[in-house]
């Protein structure tokens, strides 16, 4: 079903703490984003890498981190920084070249701050 | 990075109505339009989208309109069903590369 997956589903964090966020696709897809979802406010651009070994933030990007050092996989970690992270994440994929790049989202994670 | 409006919020019609859903965007170097619907505790999915070489496409009840110049485009639903109801986000993508989603519209269809 859209060949990207994230986990888990849901996540609970005590304050304080560091938690990451899976990402993973088999689309062979070489740009891959992370989406922060509250309620009002849409999909908000939290980070997102074109090619391996390389990424850039977002509108959101402050308390967050990435990694991309696979194609297939770009993990999001949620820092003690970010003050507010009780929220719903998504991951999506897209081809990155061409102009009609669509973007194929995951099933998101859903991280409660306790 | 590129600034999406989307209006309105939320939008309410009658079964067999139409709804239109309109976005701008910022970023002239902007080419590809994509609309999404998600529905209650699903994620987001592609249901029409438009190139910036293009000034409408239609796809049997949905179309989407587009006005470069004035940096504006629109979804189209026509006689509108139940299973219509949903969040649809608007998205650009631009000159970089990057995609960027409007704030959503929650429909609503009443039958």
């Amino acid at each position: 079903d859209g060949g990207i997956t994230q986990s888990p589903k849901y996540l609970f964090r005590k304050e304080g703490q560091n938690v990451t966020l899976s990402c993973e696709q088999n689309l062979n897809h070489d740009a891959m984003y992370w989406y922060r979802q509250d309620p009002g406010q849409g999909l908000r651009l939290i980070y997102y890498s074109q090619i391996v070994n390389d990424f850039q933030k977002g509108d959101i990007a402050e308390g967050y981190s990435v990694s991309r050092e696979k194609k297939e996989s770009f993990p999001l970690t949620v820092t003690s920084a970010q003050k507010n992270p009780t929220a719903f994440y998504l991951c999506a994929s897209s081809i990155g070249r061409g102009v009609r790049t669509e973007a194929f989202f995951g099933q998101g994670t859903r991280l409660t701050v306790v | 990075g590129e600034n999406v409006e989307q209006h309105p919020s939320t939008l309410s019609v009658q079964e067999g109505d139409s709804a239109v859903i309109k976005c701008t965007y910022s970023d002239s170097a902007s080419n590809y339009f994509p609309w999404y619907k998600q529905e209650l505790g699903k994620r987001p999915q592609l249901i029409i989208d438009i190139r910036s070489n293009v000034g409408e496409k239609k796809d049997q009840r949905i179309a989407v309109t587009l006005n470069k110049t004035a940096k504006h485009f629109s979804l189209h639903i026509t006689e509108t069903q139940p299973e219509d109801s949903a969040v649809y986000f608007c998205a650009v993508k631009t000159g970089a590369n990057n995609l960027f989603f409007g704030t959503g519209t929650r429909l609503t269809v009443i039958p």
